[in-house]
């Protein structure tokens, strides 16, 4: 089955606790992607990623760092979170099957940062 | 840059009525147009996509959308809400060469039995 994976799916940290969301995807996608949503502002770009080793910042970088080390993997990093950094974070793929404008989503991860 | 409106926050209708969401975006080229769905405690599922071709697409769930180009808008549509609908709902937007799509801030159903 296909599928994008993101553990945890809940985190309760506290400011300045280094933490680490992964997610793993099973489809071979080349492009995989973090967002964050948070209520009225909709899903903004994190980070995003071409291939391996190819990483790129998009909308809201700042304050997180990710890799591509391996195709299947993209974790997203919190060297040091803050309050503001709480929010529900997603995952996405997409492939060039579908010239990468299809995109899968993971099961979200939500994270509290007190 | 391309942009995405979904101007309404909050949607409430009856079981079995219609339901139309509203998705007005802003780019310069032919756009690809896509509409997701996030139930509660999940991620997003695609609804349907528009490239290119007919204008009225469908998807699943019973969803279609039309395109028009006119109007920068790519409304949803469903003839008759089901409870199970009731969910958050987002437009998003790329173009054929930059497959970073930008997402709308999304529109709420609510669902009446």
């Amino acid at each position: 089955e296909a599928q994008v994976t993101q553990n945890p799916r809940y985190l309760i940290t506290v400011t300045g606790k280094k933490l680490t969301v992964t997610c793993s995807q099973n489809m071979n996608h080349e492009y995989m992607s973090w967002y964050r949503q948070d209520p009225g502002l909709g899903l903004r770009q994190i980070y995003y990623s071409m291939n391996v080793e190819v990483t790129d910042k998009g909308d809201v970088p700042e304050g997180y760092k990710v890799s591509r080390k391996e195709k299947r993997n993209f974790p997203l990093i919190l060297e040091s979170p803050s309050p503001n950094q709480t929010s529900l974070y997603f995952c996405a793929t997409a492939g060039a099957a579908s010239s990468y404008n299809e995109q899968f989503f993971g099961p979200g991860t939500r994270l509290t940062v007190l | 840059a391309q942009s995405v409106t979904q101007p309404d926050i909050h949607i409430t209708v009856s079981e079995g009525a219609s339901l139309e969401l509203r998705c007005n975006y802003s780019y310069g080229a032919t756009p690809y147009l896509f509409w997701y769905v996030q139930s509660p405690g999940q991620g997003l599922q695609l609804l349907l996509k528009y490239f290119s071709g007919d204008t009225l697409v469908q998807g699943i769930k019973g969803f279609e959308a039309e395109f028009k180009r006119s109007q920068s808008s790519f409304n949803l549509r469903k003839p008759s809400v089901h409870w199970s609908d009731a969910a958050e709902y987002f437009c998003a937007v790329s173009s054929g060469g930059s497959y970073i799509p930008t997402f709308g801030r999304g529109t709420s159903l609510i669902v009446h039995p």
